[in-house]
């Protein structure tokens, strides 16, 4: 299995307060991302990263940030944590090295 | 962006039986992968298929980038086949995910 975790794997958070969510992988990939899960929605792309201090927006990133200063972390921020950001929240990695993309275990998320 | 298209939606099969997924995508595509999501949420990387055929146990799955499609196949399905198989292909950087196919497999 790739190296990939995810920390905190379960949350609860107030609404209006800041969560911090991490990816640490130990592969060296190049490639990580960002996505939440939602009933009926599949899993969409909230922030992508393809270097380090290089990140790009994906489909959903209104009230989210990222960075990701160094290859083996990449930080998924909500400023002010809403209702509508309960989800489950994946990491992945991919490089062009090694064929496929990984993912790491989710983090649940509940904002109340 | 490149939209990607699953079906069937749900699907419920009888244990033994076989059954194809498909996925549609709107546009050229680097590459593209299948996963599989179990009943515990972990998504499992079954397989990397820009293009031709690939067969792993009683799972293969066959991309045609010519035209825009990839089938998974399954055979001789098993319980434990059960979960959500998503399609998801590479444009860039960018992986894209299909909104997913619902297997339950009966015994």
């Amino acid at each position: 299995d790739a190296g990939i975790t995810q920390s905190p794997r379960h949350k609860v958070t107030e609404t209006g307060t800041p969560v911090t969510l991490r990816c640490h992988q130990t592969e060296n990939h190049r490639y990580m991302y960002w996505y939440r899960q939602d009933p009926g929605h599949g899993l969409r792309l909230i922030h992508y990263s393809y270097g380090v201090k290089d990140t790009d927006k994906g489909e959903v990133s209104d009230g989210y940030s990222v960075s990701r200063s160094k290859t083996e972390d990449f930080l998924l921020t909500l400023e002010s944590a809403t209702s509508s950001q309960t989800s489950v929240y994946f990491c992945a990695i991919s490089d062009r090295q090694a064929p496929g993309a990984f993912f790491g275990q989710g983090t649940r998320l509940t904002v109340v | 962006g490149i939209q990607v298209e699953q079906s069937p939606p749900d699907l419920i099969l009888q244990e033994g039986a076989n059954s194809t997924l498909r996925c549609n995508f709107s546009d050229s595509v680097n590459n593209l992968q299948w996963f599989h999501q179990n009943p515990w949420g972990q998504l499992i990387n079954l397989f990397y298929i820009p293009s031709g055929t690939k067969q792993n146990g009683r799972l293969s799955a066959t991309t045609v980038a010519t035209e825009r499609y990839s089938l998974l196949y399954i055979s001789s399905s098993q319980t434990t086949d059960s979960g959500v198989y998503f399609c998801a292909v590479v444009v860039d950087y960018k992986l894209s995910f299909g909104a997913g196919t619902t297997v339950t497999v009966r015994a």
